[in-house]
């Protein structure tokens, strides 16, 4: 069966940098393309971006543009979610969601919680 | 970017009652392929959003007969009829036929 499972919680103080993994699974990794969606405590969704899966090239929405980097390590079936330089607005989960064209995001991740904190 | 705004915020609901939750689009989410890619999610507390409803009215995999979308154009609706205790959680709509996809703000649906 299909599955998305992302790496565990994460504490980190500002200024810091966190990469969180989403590892597919169930399908071929390379046919779908991955997106990434923000959650802050108690908030609604944000789409932040996604990246293709064939070709590796990420595509982020305007308020995801500088600190953010998706990845990934495709020989792995996983994408991965780099944030740097940690704010603590940043404090939030985070999705994976598999995409087909401009389709619902039918698969999601469990979401990785990352608390950003001094 | 399309703004969808979701009403009512809350929805206090009986057990064996109907639900019914309203998304307006601030434009038309008609494709220019003739698709509407409207869809509705639950996200019950502490899980993912998980697809009920794909472009207005498809029922995803798995999904009860006891949920129902409709709509066309910027106005699109989703009943829950017979409301269980698993359907209690915050559904959202999103639309992925503009760029970029965009969520609604949420409604709660708990229970009366």
């Amino acid at each position: 069966q299909i599955q998305l499972v992302q790496s565990g919680p994460e504490l980190k103080k500002p200024g810091e940098s966190v990469k969180i993994s989403c590892k597919a699974s169930g399908y071929t990794f390379t046919d779908y393309a991955m997106h990434w969606v923000k959650q802050a405590p108690g908030k609604g969704l944000k789409w932040m971006g996604w990246i293709n899966t064939y070709t590796g090239k990420p595509t982020y929405a305007d308020d995801f543009k500088g600190r953010f980097v998706f990845s990934l390590e495709a020989s792995a079936s996983t994408a991965n979610l780099q944030i740097s330089n940690l704010k603590n607005e940043d404090t939030a989960t985070y999705f994976c969601a598999r995409g087909e064209g401009i389709k619902a995001f039918a698969y999601w991740g469990q979401g990785t919680l990352v608390t950003v904190s001094s | 970017d399309v703004v969808l705004t979701q009403t009512p915020v809350s929805l206090l609901i009986s057990l064996g009652g109907q639900a019914s939750i309203s998304c307006r689009s601030s434009q038309s989410l008609v494709h220019s392929n003739g698709n509407t890619y409207l869809h509705w999610y639950l996200q019950k507390p502490g899980q993912s959003p998980q697809l009920l409803i794909y472009q207005v009215s498809n029922r995803f995999s798995g999904i009860p007969d006891r949920f129902s979308g409709s709509g066309s154009g910027t106005d699109f609706t989703l009943k829950i009829s017979r409301v269980e205790p698993e359907d209690l959680g915050v559904y959202y709509c999103l639309q992925r036929t503009h760029n970029p996809p965009t969520f609604g703000a949420g409604t709660k649906l708990e229970l009366k």
